[in-house]
């Protein structure tokens, strides 16, 4: 069965330096991954996805993720974070057929001015 | 503008009352979802369907009834069986082709009970 972990519940960044939000998964054979962000009370918009290719994906606002097979990550990063984008951001993972995504717990991204 | 709605947005329930979540798709997606998120938790799926007249249980099916006799309708009950039925609920769609771009969301309903 699918699985994904987000081992951190609150990241804190500073206005102007970069992030990361961690993600680590469990499937069985290649993944499909996806990043989503949710604003309060609204549903998930999608962020970027990964299903084959190149291991750096770039996405919306900014936004890219880095794939590693290897250590099964799929973490989030921004070079540089502004405040708007604090948010819920969720990771993703399903397997190659048509199974429903697996959602993480999800982390709450804090930036502050 | 094609979408997913979702209606209503808030709904208070009753004890021992049925409640339907409507949840509405112009995309022509095949498969629709739903899921409940509760603090902390992420979001945990309660049923799916990829056609017409069919759908699976998720992972929280009890308590809940769907059907899907239209592509572009999904609705969801929440049946007195529910016992904690506070929560927030999301619907989903998407396509069936591999490599699609994950799910189109709506808004959500915030369901309470009082």
């Amino acid at each position: 069965a699918q699985s994904v972990a987000q081992p951190e519940d609150q990241v804190n960044v500073a206005e102007g330096n970069p992030l990361t939000v961690k993600c680590t998964y469990s499937v069985s054979g290649n993944p499909y991954l996806f990043w989503y962000v949710q604003y309060p009370n609204r549903g998930l918009q999608f962020l970027l996805k990964y299903i084959t290719g190149d291991n750096l994906v770039k996405g919306s606002y900014g936004f890219e993720a880095e794939f590693n097979k290897s250590q099964t990550s799929f973490h989030l990063k921004k070079p540089s974070a502004l405040v708007s984008d604090s948010a819920l951001y969720f990771c993703a993972v399903r397997d190659a057929g048509n199974t429903p995504l697996v959602f993480g717990k999800g982390t709450r991204l804090s930036v502050i001015a | 503008d094609g979408g997913i709605t979702q209606s209503p947005k808030y709904l208070f329930r009753k004890e021992g009352q049925n409640v339907t979540l409507s949840c509405e798709q112009n995309l022509n997606h095949d498969a629709m979802y739903w899921y409940r998120q509760d603090p902390g938790q992420g979001l945990r799926l309660i049923y799916y369907s990829q056609i017409v007249n069919d759908f699976q249980k998720g992972d929280i099916a009890e308590g809940y009834s769907v059907s899907r006799e239209k592509k572009e309708s999904f609705p969801l009950t929440v049946t007195s069986a529910q016992k904690n039925p506070t929560a927030f609920y999301l619907c989903a769609s998407s396509t069936l082709t591999p490599g699609g771009y994950g799910y189109t969301f709506g808004s959500g309903t915030r369901l309470t009970v009082v």
